[in-house]
Order: C-alpha cells, then structure tokens, then sequence
C-alpha cells in the first residue's frame, strides 16, 4: 500500500513565523501535490512537484512556497505565516503514467494566531 | 474556466435510504472524475473513478457514471449505512501532472 504522511498533525504558530509543513511518500512517486482544505470550499491546490527538483505553481501559490530536493520528500513552506493561512493542508502523490489515482496524508491542521 | 460544482450540503437520510449527491463539471479537454470520500478525523481515500466517457466506476455500493453530454458525475447509492457518514469530495483531473480541482464537499450524515 501506498503510504503518505506528514510531520504534524497539528500546529499552532505565531503570526510572522516560518512554517515547515513535510510531506514523504514510500513508493517512488514522481508527482507530488500540496492542498489546503477549508470548509465550503473543498481542497485548492497550492503548489505541485512533477519530479525532484521540478515545482509548478497551483490555484492559489501566494504567501507559500516549496521545495523538492528529494523524490520521496515534498516540503510546503510558509515563508511569514498570517492568521488567513489557518487551515487543513494535505499532502498526495501519485505515479506519474501509472493511473490517475492520487494517495493523501493524513493532513495538517495549522492554526496561525 | 476548468472547475467542479457539488451539490451543497449537509445531507442527512435515514439507514437503507437512496443517496444521490450531483457533481457537475467544465473542462477542456477531457478529463477524469472522481469521488474520495473522507471519513471523520482521517484522510481523503479514493472512493470510485472514471476515465473517459460513459464509463461507470462503483465501489462499496456507490456508482457514479461519467456523462459526457451533460458534464456530470453524480453520486449514488441505493441503501445507504450508518458507516456511511462522511464528507464526499467530487473531483476532475487534467494536466501533465492530472493535477485535481475538487468541489466544495458534501457532508453527509446518516441516521440509524
């Protein structure tokens, strides 16, 4: 089985503070993906990895950022949090031409005061 | 614009009851659809997909058939359960990376 997880379930930062959020994922998955969950508006996609190395923006890329220097491990920064950014971010991955299916963590519950 | 619109919620029936929840889509090009379902304190699972016109994915009783001519994908049960309690995110692909635009989420809450 596929598996996705992520360094916290939850984390409460400080305005003005720089946020790691990790993602790694075990089964040599090319692309890797960064949401943010917020009720009534379903998961936007914020910043996605075709490969190590590779990032693209999303919907919605203002105030993150990301790095991906190694293909298991996909990193969302946060580079001043502010209090907007409080949400649930979830992390996926999937083969690249190995279906369309994407796997999730468990997610992240950020709250930023 | 590429998007997905899902019925709102919250949705509530009765154990045994049919469920229908509506997913309409606007895309270019032609995309995948798909339904994940997330259960309370967990992640998102895939719950049933499809990949090209009139094709029908299904899983643990849910089906959802991929309707080109009216660009829907709607959900269905015919017997809903109490397990059966959960946010239903309806969902497209497209994209070198068949990155996903998702709905807003439908809660559904089943009554014993």
């Amino acid at each position: 089985d596929v598996k996705v997880t992520q360094s916290s379930r939850y984390l409460v930062k400080r305005t003005g503070e720089k946020v790691f959020l990790e993602c790694v994922q075990d089964m040599d998955h090319e692309n890797m993906f960064w949401y943010r969950q917020d009720p009534g508006l379903g998961l936007r996609l914020i910043y996605f990895s075709y490969d190590v190395k590779m990032k693209e923006k999303g919907d919605i890329p203002e105030g993150y950022s990301v790095s991906r220097e190694k293909k298991e491990r996909f990193s969302l920064i946060l580079e001043s949090a502010s209090t907007n950014q409080t949400s649930m971010y979830l992390c996926a991955s999937r083969k690249q031409g190995g279906g369309e299916t994407q796997y999730f963590g468990p997610g992240t519950r950020l709250l930023v005061l | 614009g590429n998007s997905v619109t899902q019925m709102e919620g919250p949705v509530t029936l009765s154990e045994e009851a049919f469920l229908t929840i509506n997913c309409t889509y606007t895309a270019t090009g032609y995309p995948s659809l798909f339904w994940y379902v997330q259960y309370p304190g967990e992640g998102l699972q895939l719950l049933l997909k499809a990949t090209k016109a009139d094709d029908k994915g299904s899983n643990k009783g849910f089906e959802a058939t991929y309707r080109k001519e009216t660009t829907s994908f709607h959900l269905e049960k015919g017997s809903v359960q109490v397990s059966d309690s959960a946010v239903y995110f309806c969902a497209r692909s497209l994209g070198s990376a068949r990155q996903l635009t998702f709905g807003s989420g439908t809660q559904l809450t089943v009554l014993p």
